[in-house]
């Protein structure tokens, strides 16, 4: 069956601070695996997609890498409005079905 | 702002009843997507429509239908609610779909039924 498990749940971080955020996945084959922002009470704001081991994306303080069974979401000098729940999620074949299998994500705070 | 659109916002109900949530994608996607997130489940996929036709169903009760429409709005109709079913709906879409599609998927607001 089809897995994606985030640690830490949850990461209390002072302002500057770095650190990552970690996504393993089992799955039947790897489609995509997409990183997403989450405020309280919001709908889910897509921050990147990665298709193949190996790659990168950077948006701002964030960078996302991607291996064969896990990806990381590294937040360099982090400030108090990147504090959200980031949720990783993957499409996975090969029955073509484009559903997104989501972790139960990390909630991070950061604090001035 | 995603450009999806989902109306209601907030939605307070009897158990037995009737509801209908309605979702606008983004100007273009032909796929609506529809996810429930409750405390204790996390984000769970539960109907995709591409183009007005159904293409793949997740973990969605009998009690629930959904249908998307030739303008391509969407609706998730949600009968006989038990307590169980109080979550935080969401519509996402996305431009295609299939295999061979870039196919990031783009969420609205939510909305947050709750059954009393």
């Amino acid at each position: 069956e089809d897995q994606v498990t985030q640690s830490p749940e949850a990461l209390r971080l002072q302002e500057g601070e770095s650190s990552s955020l970690n996504c393993s996945y089992t799955v039947s084959g790897l489609r995509g695996l997409f990183w997403y922002r989450q405020d309280p009470g919001k709908g889910p704001e897509f921050l990147f997609t990665l298709y193949s081991a190996g790659e990168e994306k950077e948006k701002e303080r964030l960078k996302a890498t991607l291996t064969k069974k896990e990806s990381f979401l590294h937040i360099t000098a982090p400030k108090p409005e990147d504090s959200a729940t980031y949720l990783c999620a993957v499409q996975t074949g090969p029955d073509n079905t484009d559903k997104l299998i989501f972790g139960t994500g990390t909630r991070l705070q950061v604090f001035p | 702002d995603s450009g999806v659109t989902q109306t209601p916002k907030h939605l307070i109900t009897a158990t037995g009843q009737r509801v209908t949530l309605r979702c606008s994608p983004r100007s273009g996607d032909l796929s609506v997507y529809w996810y429930q997130q409750s405390l204790d489940q996390g984000l769970q996929f539960l109907i995709h429509y591409y183009n007005g036709e159904e293409r793949a169903k997740g973990n969605i009760l009998e009690r629930f239908s959904a249908q998307q429409f030739p303008d391509l709005h969407s609706e998730l109709n949600l009968s006989s609610l038990e307590l169980g079913d109080s979550a935080l709906y969401f519509c996402a879409s996305s431009a295609l779909a299939g295999a061979y599609s870039y196919n990031e998927q783009f969420f609205g607001p939510g909305t947050r039924l709750t059954v009393l």
